[in-house]
């Protein structure tokens, strides 16, 4: 089964970064996309963006232009998105999921999901 | 920007069907999938590419997608079935999720 941890809850003032973990279990990691989905408190899912963890390619919605890095270590098969200046909107729990090996060009779904990490934004 | 729209809520009676739904621009030409999240946990995929189900989803989960609008449909609702579901679509390289749907049992 696949299996992805995330990192622990954050406290952060406003204009800082932050930056957070999933880690993958087994091999499901390798060649996968492993995208980013947040949900502010008492709202919907947010899509943020997404990183293969094959090539390290990412893309993001442009909301997040210029705030998001995502990165990767295969070695430890490890993701990352950090998102800095950060403000009180961007309190949410953060998820990681991966992507279905299903996928084609047209079909695009998460048959997994981290725990989440709760950001909490406040000065 | 593509976007998808739920009902904000649904309430069902036990044992009653329950259909969601999700409208978006010649929806029924992309590929749906539908997610259950409930309190405070991670979202579950329950239906995927229109109307498939993962192994382990129960067989009362179903989906169609046809024109304008998915629908997820729930047969035979039970309790342990209230939960937020979200609807999520692929386009132009951006992932689109639906605002959610809170289905209330009572």
């Amino acid at each position: 089964q696949v299996q992805l941890v995330q990192s622990g809850a954050e406290v952060k003032k406003p204009g800082a970064s932050v930056k957070l973990s999933c880690k993958a279990s087994g091999d499901i990691f390798i060649n996968h996309d492993i995208n980013w989905v947040r949900q502010a408190p008492g709202q919907g899912l947010e899509w943020m963006g997404w990183m293969n963890s094959n090539s390290g390619n990412a893309g993001h919605a442009q909301k997040f232009q210029g705030r998001v890095t995502m990165t990767r270590n295969t070695s430890t098969s490890t993701a990352y998105m950090e998102l800095s200046s950060l403000r009180s909107e961007d309190t949410a729990v953060y998820f990681c999921a991966r992507v279905s090996p299903v996928r084609t060009r047209t079909l695009y779904f998460f048959d997994n999901w981290g725990q989440g990490t709760l950001v909490t934004v406040s000065s | 920007s593509y976007e998808l729209t739920q009902p904000p809520s649904l309430s069902v009676s036990p044992g009653q069907a329950a259909s969601i739904t999700c409208s978006g621009d010649k929806l029924g030409e992309r590929y749906v999938c539908w997610y259950q999240q409930k309190p405070g946990q991670s979202p579950v995929l329950v239906i995927y590419q229109d109307n498939k189900r993962p192994s382990g989803i129960p067989e009362r989960f179903s989906g169609s997608n046809s024109g304008n609008t998915a629908t997820l449909t729930i047969s035979g609702t039970q309790a342990m079935d209230e939960a937020d579901y979200y609807c999520q679509a692929w386009d132009n390289s951006q992932v689109i999720f639906g605002g959610g749907t809170k289905v209330t049992v009572l």
